[in-house]
């Protein structure tokens, strides 16, 4: 099993809908999690840090579940521009998976 | 805060020609940094890790004689792909850590430095 393992997707949605990706994690002693995306042809940018009590910056919510051993990623309200890949980081492994994409249609 | 620069952005260059790609931290010491690939529409994928002042370590599979890694100052690392060819054409990305002492802290990215070797 991948120590990092998130859904492959693509996520196809309408402008202003809801979507949310998971990322599981293996090892239970996990510390930092981050949530990145990326553009296409352009480096990946963090997006924001997974706090335990889970945190949200503006139309972006990020959550922990230590129990399940996941961290999800909530858009609301999607926006065109929120097409993109996203990529979990988790414990600053420095490797990453192939990441959700995401296609928000008009 | 937290800013990484790439240098070029974008290169062309002949097969059997090296290249060197600089990664500067511009406001903060990198003790490490990390050097990664990736082709089009795959993932990024770990190179190597670089230590200033040390051997850099290479992940499994990846040259380390091609992929020459100077890490010789805290705030810059260079890549040099030796002997390009074509299937060295790649979208290369340097990133670093703001805190050298903790995992907690998130990787900030270079802007990246796109290779095309003919």
């Amino acid at each position: 099993r991948k120590e990092v393992e998130q859904d492959p997707g693509p996520f196809n949605v309408p402008e202003g809908a809801t979507v949310a990706f998971n990322c599981t994690y293996s090892n239970s002693a996990s510390q930092s999690f981050f949530w990145y995306r990326q553009d296409c042809r352009k480096e990946p940018k963090l997006l924001m840090s997974v706090y335990s009590s889970g945190n949200e910056d503006g139309r972006f919510t990020a959550q922990l579940n230590r129990a399940s051993q996941y961290i999800s990623l909530l858009i609301r309200d999607s926006k065109l521009s929120d097409s993109a890949t996203y990529l979990c980081v988790v414990n600053n492994d420095m490797r990453f998976g192939a990441g959700t994409r995401l296609t928000v249609k008009p | 805060g937290a800013v990484v620069s790439q240098h070029p952005s974008w290169v062309i260059c002949k097969s059997g020609t090296s290249v060197k790609i600089e990664c500067r931290s511009l406001d903060f010491q990198a003790t490490t940094m990390f050097w990664y690939r990736q082709f089009p529409k795959q993932s990024l994928m770990l190179m190597a890790t670089s230590n200033e002042g040390s051997k850099a370590t290479y992940e499994q599979g990846v040259e380390k004689d091609k992929f020459l890694i100077n890490h010789a100052s805290l705030t810059l690392s260079t890549l040099t792909v030796t002997s390009a060819h074509p299937e060295d054409s790649s979208f290369y990305i340097c990133s670093a850590r703001w805190t050298i002492s903790s995992y907690n802290s998130p990787l900030h990215f270079g802007n990246g430095t796109r290779l095309t070797v003919t």
